[in-house]
């Protein structure tokens, strides 16, 4: 079955920067796009980026355009989340999510990964 | 960028209740609208794809309507573990834009 494991806890000061990872599981790696989105505390859900898999292209949200990376390492069907120049309201959980069958959002999510961001 | 304006943020009611929370996107997606219910500490779960279509495992009390621009999710006959907080993701364009609604918390009454 369909499996994504993220890394764990993290906490920052500000100014630096985070990676979090994803690691898929149960369908082939290259085949579905993956997302990134994360939820502060008490807050909604927000929308990061997206790389696909296959052709590495991506795309992400307007506001992070300058501070998102966005990377895979197929041969361990692992996707990276790198976040830049960290400030307290980047504190939130972040999930990785996978692209469903058929269409363009999401059905498979992580864990969730909580980072921390405290001076 | 396509906004979603997701009501109400709140509501209140009891099992057995019927109930509705809209979205509205800022400009037409067609039906490029998912549906997510959200418990504490957990990972959202999609509960309906391309605007009505039911996703696998989730009970027929469920169901979405709209396209374009106004868009719903509506709960039949209430049950005790759907009281939680519920999300509309818009996914239009070439390639996809991504926008999640504000959130609707689904209180007990």
């Amino acid at each position: 079955q369909v499996h994504l494991a993220q890394s764990g806890p993290e906490m920052k000061k500000p100014g630096a920067s985070v990676t979090v990872s994803c690691v898929t599981s149960g369908y082939t790696f290259s085949s579905y796009t993956l997302h990134w989105v994360r939820q502060a505390p008490g807050q909604g859900l927000e929308w990061l980026g997206w790389m696909n898999t296959y052709n590495y292209n991506k795309n992400c949200a307007r506001k992070f355009q300058d501070r998102l990376v966005l990377t895979v390492d197929p041969s361990t069907a692992t996707a990276y989340m790198k976040l830049t120049g960290l400030s307290h309201d980047d504190t939130a959980v972040y999930f990785c999510a996978r692209e469903s069958v058929g269409t363009t959002d999401m059905n498979y999510w992580g864990q969730g990964t909580p980072v921390v961001v405290s001076s | 960028d396509i906004q979603m304006t997701q009501s109400p943020s709140s509501l209140s009611a009891s099992v057995g209740d019927t109930v509705t929370i809209n979205c509205r996107a800022s400009q037409g997606i067609r039906s490029d609208l998912a549906w997510y219910q959200q418990k504490p500490g957990k990972a959202p779960r999609r509960l309906i794809y391309s605007a009505s279509h039911l996703a696998d495992a989730v009970p027929s009390r469920f169901s979405g309507s709209g396209s374009g621009t106004q868009f719903s999710l509506t709960i039949t006959s209430l049950q005790p573990e759907d009281f939680a907080t519920y999300y509309c993701l818009q996914h239009h364009g070439h390639p996809p834009d991504f926008s999640f609604g504000q959130g609707t918390k689904l209180e007990i009454k």
